[in-house]
């Protein structure tokens, strides 16, 4: 199975926009859909991102996904932050042996 | 507005089975994956397995032999079993499907 890398952690200020990078080790990004989701501390993963730039019902505009596959990664950029957006991201994609999920990013909100 | 409900026991001894279930409100899913994804304490999202619309079963290759996942499409209700558990078992475990999650079972094994 492939790994999918994400940055350790991001910080960016209030009402900036910050884009948050994973790329795959071995296979095309293209190949698999992306997914992205957003933990705030003490709660359950949420949904931001489906299907690479998809965005589910309710999750505003300021939210949105994008594959590059010159650098086989995905990012999710979130412009306008607001200090709610404050929370550890996860992508996720599909591999032969089931669901791959980054390692997380911590986004700090300052 | 669906909803995934989830439930069961929080508390196991080592080499005790866990048992959760989850259960989906507000629409229906047929034709989706159900999966469950868990969570040890202070670490990533790992993935547990999942079970398709026709019951195909396909589990992480970690945990294959200890787990079982089954469903219920006419009552939309989904369920997972894993067996011989043990402290590396400790965690919070989600079922999603499709964007939907739901709101985590807090699972501690004891020795």
């Amino acid at each position: 199975n492939f790994i999918m890398t994400q940055p350790h952690s991001v910080s960016e200020s209030p009402e900036k926009t910050v884009t948050i990078s994973c790329t795959r080790s071995s296979g095309s990004i293209a190949s698999n859909y992306v997914q992205w989701y957003q933990q705030r501390p003490g709660s359950a993963p949420t949904t931001v991102i489906y299907e690479d730039k998809q965005r589910p019902s309710g999750v505003p505009d300021r939210f949105s996904g994008s594959i590059d596959s010159s650098s086989n990664s995905a990012s999710l950029t979130i412009s306008g932050l607001k200090t709610e957006d404050e929370a550890d991201y996860y992508c996720q994609s599909y591999g032969r042996s089931g669901w791959v999920f980054g390692g997380g990013t911590r986004l700090t909100v300052l | 507005q669906v909803q995934l409900q989830q439930w069961g026991a929080g508390l196991l001894k080592a080499s005790e089975t866990l048992s959760l279930s989850c259960a989906v409100y507000g629409g229906s899913f047929s034709g989706y994956s159900w999966s469950w994804i868990r969570q040890p304490p202070g670490k990533g999202l790992e993935w547990i397995g999942e079970i398709n619309d026709s019951e195909t079963t396909t589990y992480d290759p970690s945990l294959k032999g200890r787990v079982t996942m089954s469903r219920d499409t006419s009552t939309n209700l989904f369920s997972l079993k894993l067996t011989s558990v043990t402290a590396a078992d400790t965690a919070v475990y989600y079922c999603a499907i499709t964007y939907f999650w739901g709101q985590g079972t807090v699972v501690t094994v004891s020795s």
